[in-house]
């Protein structure tokens, strides 16, 4: 079956720390990969996404992730965290062709200042 | 970047009634849209997926007549919680693509929706 791992529920970070928001998967096929960041009582914000290509990828708002084939993970980090950083950040997949994205449970980051 | 507004983003009604939740996508045409539940400090729980023109295809424990999802344009779905309870009190966001797999969701704020 497919899923998603955030091995982490809170992360804390003080200010100006690099940060990392850990995730894993499992899917069978091509994984596309993506990081979504939520602020309290809102939707979702798109921050960055793997579908092929350079293992590195870069987003939204400084954040960037690794896409780690044989690990299967897929970290989000950022060199240097921001106070605004706090939030709740959630890792998805979709393989294939599949229409439906699989949610990890979340990561609650807060940055201290 | 693509923006979806959804409306309202508060709601309280009693229980008994229905209240209907709407999903519009502002600057492109959303083929696909997406209904989620959130229930706090918890991830998000996909309840449908609808094709504009198509019905709405649930997931596997959400009742469909309960919740009712209309995708009668490329640029609105609406959600209708028909006969509220207090357990169908939640977070409900909107989500819609314009593109097939596998490019990114866009996300409405969501509706705090709360029945008394």
């Amino acid at each position: 079956a497919q899923s998603v791992a955030q091995p982490e529920d809170q992360v804390n970070v003080a200010e100006g720390n690099p940060l990392t928001v850990k995730c894993t998967y499992s899917v069978s096929g091509n994984p596309y990969l993506f990081w979504y960041v939520q602020y309290p009582n809102r939707g979702l914000q798109f921050l960055l996404k793997y579908i092929t290509g350079d293992n590195l990828v870069k987003g939204s708002y400084g954040f960037e992730a690794e896409f780690n084939k044989s690990q299967t993970s897929f970290h989000l980090k950022k060199p240097s965290a921001l106070v605004s950083d706090s939030a709740l950040y959630f890792c998805a997949v979709r393989a294939g062709n599949n229409r439906k994205l699989i949610w990890g449970l979340g990561t609650s980051l807060a940055v201290n200042p | 970047g693509a923006v979806v507004s959804q409306h309202p983003s508060r709601v309280i009604c009693k229980s008994g009634t229905s209240v209907k939740i709407e999903c519009r996508s502002l600057d492109f045409q959303a083929t696909t849209m997406f209904w989620y539940r959130q229930f706090p400090k918890q991830s998000l729980m996909l309840m449908a997926t609808s094709n504009e023109g198509s019905k709405a295809t649930y997931e596997q424990g959400v009742e469909k007549d309960k919740f009712l999802i209309n995708h009668a344009s490329l640029t609105l779905s609406t959600l209708t919680v028909t006969s509220a309870h207090p357990e169908d009190s939640s977070f409900y966001i909107c989500s819609a693509r314009d593109t097939p797999v596998p490019y990114e969701q866009y996300f409405g704020p969501g509706t705090r929706l709360t029945v008394t």
